[in-house]
């Protein structure tokens, strides 16, 4: 099993620009994830799908959109990039059980932007 | 979700024993204690979970304190590959929970050779 993979490793963008960063898992999770890390600081919740065909706002979604497309792939859009999006950007899946607090989330390698 | 404190840094030499802290006082009945760490320019990988009796398991032990009010990951013998970011997080058993982590900024754990 690949796991997590998210393309690409790495992007430079400029003021304005769009980009969609691509994450896609071969667990048969249900649930996937997009988080962004600033230096120093912990990971921090974008948008999340339990399930295929379902999408909600995490802590900071501001300036970016997602898409479900099946099971497997989850990808998070910059429509307009700015400045302040400059971070790292992790993708993650689980499986979404009745006792979920039990189960391991399982991260990409991240994508790594710089926004000029 | 319940909060949880931890030191910034820590020091450790390799071979030898590391126990790193973590508050969690507001811990309600329900909540599992997880360990993740992140090493240098990877993404976070799971250590190891409990919810009340102490753990084992081929990366490390987590000692539960019997009020549940804080808990310490212990790596028996550290190496060089151990030096990392580690992130105590609560996690909600199920129920209201969207299943993502809520990560504080962890402790950066060195080691010395």
């Amino acid at each position: 099993n690949a796991g997590v993979t998210q393309t690409p490793k790495f992007q430079v963008l400029k003021t304005g620009q769009s980009m969609t960063l691509q994450c896609a898992q071969d667990m048969n999770h249900n649930s996937m994830y997009w988080y962004r890390q600033d230096p120093g600081m912990g990971l921090r919740l974008i948008y999340y799908s339990a399930s295929e065909g379902t999408t909600d706002k995490g802590e900071v979604p501001n300036g970016y959109n997602v898409s479900r497309l099946n099971k497997r792939e989850f990808s998070l859009r910059l429509e307009s990039a700015a400045p302040s999006q400059t971070s790292v950007y992790f993708c993650a899946s689980i499986i979404m059980t009745g006792t979920s607090g039990l189960n391991e989330q399982f991260f990409g390698p991240g994508t790594r932007l710089t926004v000029l | 979700d319940a909060k949880t404190t931890q030191p910034n840094s820590m020091e450790s030499n390799e071979e030898e024993p590391v126990h790193l802290p973590c508050n969690h006082s507001t811990i309600s009945g329900t909540d599992y204690i997880h360990w993740y760490r992140q090493l240098p320019s990877q993404g976070p990988e799971y250590v190891i979970h409990g919810l009340t009796s102490n753990v084992n398991n081929r990366m490390a032990s987590l000692a539960i304190a019997e009020d549940r009010k804080s808990s310490t990951l212990i790596l028996h013998r550290a190496t060089l590959r151990d030096a990392a970011v580690y992130y105590c997080i609560l996690r909600l058993t199920y129920g209201g929970s969207q299943g993502n982590l809520i990560f504080g900024k962890g402790t950066k754990l060195s080691v010395k050779p």
